[in-house]
């Protein structure tokens, strides 16, 4: 099946800090979404993206949907202790939408760790 | 609005136990999903459904069974555990033609 690949695996910060991750795949994805997981909790909806090249933000976190449509970056501005967790990215393939139920793929999952 | 709810939160089985993972949601969204996570690797689909009495396999289905009897539960069955399926496992759901999935808070499961 199709494979998400998620970089970093981890990161060890200083609060204060700029973040950045991306995600990456071999085939074209027509949303991309981001997730962050807070320890012994499920996934939350940071940003959904849907058209190439769309930046959106959320208070110091943005994202962007690539120009190729097969990957996708997000950003972490002046990081603070609560943004520790795991940064998951999605994406629903191209030629979904109803056919594929809403089925997503996952990446591996990108790991935060803010030192105060 | 309670969004998605799991039970139970934790739980031990022996090997060749079985178990009902219950999954409630609220939101009224015809597609649910049930997934796990082991460390290092993400999310991974055992099962979705559509809508009431439609049920399909996603990824990783083997040793797992579900049903849809009502829009709002979507339980998850093991029937035999192994110590492979020993995860967290996590409900989903969302409505036709979003992609935005709202999860559980999850159910971890140790088979010994």
């Amino acid at each position: 099946g199709q494979q998400l690949n998620q970089s970093p695996q981890s990161m060890f910060i200083q609060e204060g800090e700029d973040v950045s991750m991306n995600c990456t795949s071999s085939s074209i994805f027509n949303t991309w979404l981001w997730y962050k997981q807070d320890p012994g909790e499920g996934p939350v909806l940071l940003i959904a993206l849907y058209k190439a090249g769309e930046l959106t933000s959320n208070g110091r976190l943005t994202a962007q949907f690539g120009i190729t449509r097969k990957d996708s970056f997000l950003n972490i501005s002046a990081s603070i202790p609560s943004d520790v967790g795991i940064y998951f990215c999605a994406g629903q393939p191209r030629g979904s939408g109803g056919t594929s139920y809403g089925k997503l793929t996952f990446g591996q999952g990108t790991i935060l760790t803010v030192h105060p | 609005n309670a969004g998605v709810t799991q039970t139970p939160k934790f739980r031990i089985l022996k090997i060749g136990q079985s178990m009902t993972l219950q999954c409630t949601q609220d939101m009224n969204h015809n597609y649910m999903y049930w997934y796990r996570q082991d460390p290092g690797m993400g999310l991974k689909l055992i099962y979705y459904s559509v809508g009431a009495g439609i049920t399909d396999k996603g990824e990783v289905p083997n040793g797992y069974n579900v049903s849809r009897s009502t829009t709002e539960d979507f339980p998850l069955r093991l029937e035999l555990a192994a110590p492979s399926q020993t995860s967290v496992y996590f409900c989903a759901s969302t409505l036709e033609g979003r992609p935005t999935q709202y999860f559980g808070p999850g159910t971890r499961l140790l088979v010994l």
